[in-house]
């Protein structure tokens, strides 16, 4: 069976900081993963998918087989980042499994 | 473009009644799927439908069905109401069932239940 791990509930950081939203996974195959968004009273929304390898928004993930993680990561964040983020997985029976989410704060 | 429309948005109900909820996927979108999030969680897979068949089926009791229709919408039941079936309820379509295409996600039916 396939889990997804988000191991902090909440992430505080300030404007123009550095930041990085852990995702750790287990799944014995090759997982397809995603990283979703929800900005306040709004959709949950794709953000990122690993097989695309592209930057969104300034955020990049690489997923890390050896370690099973695929953390998301922004040099510098800015106070519109501010939202719920979740980590998920699609495993060959198609259905996502997402992570218990992160709260990102990102204060002025 | 319509994205992915749900309907109704807030729904409160009375524990062992019956719920039926509906979505229709993007235009040209084949796949819906059904999810839960319970406040405070992540979403959980209830079901997906591809071309009016079930492919796939999450950790859901009997009391949960769903269905597709020939233009794709979907619906998804749930009969004799407990207060724990309270949660945000999510559709997402997708342009087929397999790997490579991500998922849109509907802004989801608030299910309350007293």
């Amino acid at each position: 069976a396939q889990r997804v791990t988000q191991p902090e509930k909440l992430l505080s950081v300030f404007k123009g900081a550095p930041v990085e939203l852990k995702c750790n996974y287990s799944y014995s195959g090759s997982p397809e993963l995603f990283w979703y968004v929800q900005y306040s009273r709004q959709r949950l929304q794709l953000l990122l998918r690993h097989i695309s390898r592209e930057s969104i928004k300034g955020f990049t993930a690489d997923l890390n087989k050896g370690e099973t993680s695929f953390h998301l990561k922004k040099p510098f964040a800015q106070e519109e980042d501010s939202a719920m983020y979740y980590c998920a997985l699609r495993a060959a029976g198609n259905m996502l499994t997402f992570g218990g989410g992160t709260r990102l704060m990102v204060k002025p | 473009d319509a994205g992915v429309t749900q309907s109704p948005t807030h729904l409160i109900k009375t524990r062992g009644q019956q719920v039926t909820l509906r979505c229709s996927p993007i235009s040209g979108h084949k796949s819906v799927s059904w999810y839960q999030q319970v406040l405070g969680q992540g979403p959980q897979f209830i079901f997906q439908y591809y071309e009016k068949e079930e492919r796939g089926r999450g950790n859901f009791p009997d009391r949960f069905s769903a269905r597709q229709f020939p233009n794709y919408s979907s619906e998804l039941n749930v009969n004799a109401l407990l207060l724990g079936d309270s949660a945000l309820y999510l559709c997402a379509s997708s342009r087929t069932a397999g790997q490579g295409y991500g998922y849109t996600f509907g802004s989801g039916t608030r299910l309350t239940v007293v």
